[in-house]
């Protein structure tokens, strides 16, 4: 059964950073790139990033790229998201979702308040 | 950016009878369609691909059709457990971008 557990949300400041990760199992980790999707309280959805199987690929959305990384250690199962000078609007559930978008996590909350 | 817009809005339908959402794109996205549906507390759900194909375990009575920038779910016969918040997904290009969703609801 192909599972995904984000954790590492939390209270934040602005300016400040967070490191999220998607525990994976169930499945061949390095076969599928992974994506990062993001919700707002109330909103829609949005993309936030992607990385390719082998890590050598990543993409970002425009409103996020050069603040997050988004990384993966296929020795551990493992898909981080390092967020870096967070702002408000950044303030949603997290959800980390596997390549054809077949399965996700339920998502960790990131609040970005002074 | 590709722009996806969905309409309408909101869409409220009589369970049994069929439900037709729209989406189309700012510029073609060729067949790089997929069709999500997400409830209340729970995580987004996939239930079309490739614009038509039907993923793993997803009720015929959901299909999508179109091709590039104009694009349709429709959910032939409502069951309850049909009303939810659909989303468009584009991943043709990046970045890959949602439509804002269309909010199904019984009349």
């Amino acid at each position: 059964e192909v599972q995904l557990v984000e954790s590492g949300g939390g209270v934040v400041q602005p300016g400040g950073s967070l490191r999220l990760s998607c525990a994976a199992s169930g499945f061949t980790f390095d076969d599928y790139a992974m994506h990062w999707v993001r919700q707002a309280p109330g909103k829609g959805l949005e993309w936030v990033s992607l990385i390719s199987g082998d890590g050598g690929s990543t993409y970002y959305a425009d409103s996020v790229k050069g603040r997050f990384t988004i990384s993966r250690d296929n020795s551990k199962n493992s898909l981080y998201l390092q967020m870096n000078s967070l702002r408000t609007e950044d303030t949603a559930l997290y959800y980390c979702a596997k390549s054809h978008g077949d399965y996700w996590g339920q998502g960790t909350l990131v609040t970005v308040s002074s | 950016e590709i722009v996806m817009t969905q309409s309408p809005a909101t869409l409220s339908v009589s369970p049994g009878e069929r439900a037709t959402l729209s989406c189309r794109a700012s510029q073609s996205v060729s067949s790089n369609l997929a069709w999500y549906q997400q409830k209340p507390g729970q995580a987004p759900r996939l239930l079309i691909y490739g614009a038509s194909t039907r993923a793993t375990g997803i009720p015929a009575r959901f299909s999508g059709s179109g091709s590039g920038t104009e694009f349709t779910l429709t959910i032939s016969s409502l069951q309850s457990e049909d009303f939810a918040v659909y989303y468009c997904q584009q991943y043709n290009n990046w970045p890959i971008t949602f439509g804002q969703g269309t909010r199904l609801e019984i009349k």
